[in-house]
């Protein structure tokens, strides 16, 4: 039972380029979700997903989309990175009426 | 904007002692819950109270919430140095946006 699985650990972008951030459970939760965390900051959300072929925006969806194909995946694209993007990013996942699950993050640089 | 507010940002205090962490929040919730996150590393789940609880325990975790005043507190007792981390209050408001709202978090530091 690997829980929450992000891919990369680490990645660093040019400005302009698009990448694709991985998130798996392997828990079946129906919920799913991407934060992203700045210096000194909490969690923002910025998309989420109740279940399979659902998904929407939370407080800072602007230059990110998802989609959820499958109960276990949920893929973060940015679309043309900015050095705004510049942060830790968080997946989530928990069953109706439990805890989140968090994965270990992926940090990302845009230069 | 954030959701909860914590209180406060940061505290230091000696091994043995007990540390109390404030979070207020602005709208209903199903449930309030506390994250604890270690340095460079992803948020554990600690400990989850639902709007109709008041108290709940979890070995040295004590968490209270007063939904009239959309507040809640942790207590973690008898600190240890491996509790030095940041703890963080995030709401589920059951309804709508299905996700949590995160406040700013507190940074506990315990020295040995």
């Amino acid at each position: 039972n690997a829980g929450v699985t992000q891919t990369p650990k680490f990645q660093v972008l040019k400005t302009g380029q698009s990448m694709t951030l991985q998130c798996a459970q392997d828990m079946n939760h129906e919920y799913m979700s991407w934060y992203r965390q700045d210096p000194g900051m909490g969690l923002r959300l910025i998309h989420y997903s109740v279940g399979a072929g659902i998904t929407d925006q939370g407080e800072v969806p602007n230059g990110y989309n998802v989609s959820r194909s499958t109960t276990e995946d949920f893929p973060l694209r940015l679309l043309s990175a900015a050095p705004s993007q510049t942060s830790v990013y968080f997946c989530a996942s928990k069953a109706q009426g439990g805890g989140y699950t968090f994965g270990s993050g992926t940090r990302l640089t845009v230069v | 904007s954030q959701q909860g507010e914590e209180d406060p940002q940061a505290l230091s205090i000696q091994e043995g002692e007990n540390a109390t962490m404030n979070c207020s929040y602005k709208t209903s919730i199903n449930n309030l819950q506390w994250y604890r996150q270690n340095s460079g590393r992803g948020l554990v789940h600690l400990i989850l109270i639902r709007s109709n609880e008041r108290e709940k325990h979890s070995g040295r975790l004590r968490v209270t919430l007063d939904t009239s005043k959309k507040s809640s507190s942790l207590l973690i007792t008898a600190s240890r140095a491996a509790d030095t981390a940041s703890y963080f209050c995030a709401t589920d408001a059951g309804t709508g946006r299905r996700a949590l709202t995160f406040g700013s978090g507190t940074r506990l530091q315990v020295q040995p």
